[in-house]
């Protein structure tokens, strides 16, 4: 079984500062796919980030960038020039490929951007 | 834009009471799942379905069955609602079985039980 860990349940950041979320996986499979995704406190889900295990390029979207280790099975986010609109739960994921998308879910890191 | 709708926001329901979630996309998706989220936990898979009038299991399926009888609408089933099934639920869709990422989420459903 696939398992998905976040060892930082809170995080703060201050307003234009850089933070990086942890995230680790244990798998014994090759193809996958890991995901980022945001929970603001309005509840919907949001996709910030996708990477496929077979590209070593690591995924960007605009102001976030991640760190995909597939050795160490480490897939950490990192939030540059943090917003006040950042502030949100979120949740490292993993599906292997073609199991019908099921995702596995990390516990969560809870973000604080601050003035 | 694609939808997945959660027909309540909240709920509060009574011990023993039979409990319907419903979720439907707009989307043409294949795939629906729900998941639970608590504090601490995470989501975790309660049951998924890949096809019409098809159902899987997930993690934690105890305590809950689904219906798919339409394309569009899956349903979470809570036969007899326990204080330990208060959560959060979140209902979402992708486009088929062997696409991995296009998850579109619903806005949850907060169910209480008393």
């Amino acid at each position: 079984a696939q398992t998905v860990t976040q060892s930082q349940p809170e995080m703060s950041v201050q307003e234009a500062e850089t933070v990086t979320l942890s995230c680790t996986y244990d798998t014994s499979e090759s193809n996958y796919y890991l995901f980022w995704y945001k929970q603001p406190p309005s509840r919907q889900m949001i996709l910030v980030i996708r990477q496929e295990a077979y590209k070593q390029q690591n995924a960007t979207e605009n102001r976030f960038s991640v760190n995909f280790q597939k050795a160490a099975k480490s897939f950490s986010l990192k939030i540059s020039d943090s917003q006040l609109g950042d502030t949100a739960m979120y949740f490292c994921a993993f599906t292997l490929t073609g199991t019908a998308s099921k995702l596995t879910f990390g516990t969560g890191t809870r973000l604080q951007v601050t003035l | 834009d694609v939808k997945v709708t959660q027909s309540s926001r909240y709920l509060v329901k009574r011990t023993g009471e039979k409990v319907f979630l419903e979720c439907v996309q707009d989307m043409d998706h294949e795939n629906m799942f729900w998941y639970r989220q608590d504090p601490g936990l995470g989501l975790r898979l309660i049951y998924f379905s890949y096809d019409v009038k098809m159902k899987e299991k997930g993690d934690i399926p105890e305590g809950y069955s689904v219906s798919r009888e339409k394309k569009e609408r899956f349903s979470l089933i809570l036969e007899s609602a326990s204080t330990n099934q208060t959560s959060m639920y979140l209902c979402a869709a992708t486009p088929s079985f062997w696409d991995s990422g296009g998850y579109t989420f619903g806005s949850g459903t907060r169910l209480t039980v008393v």
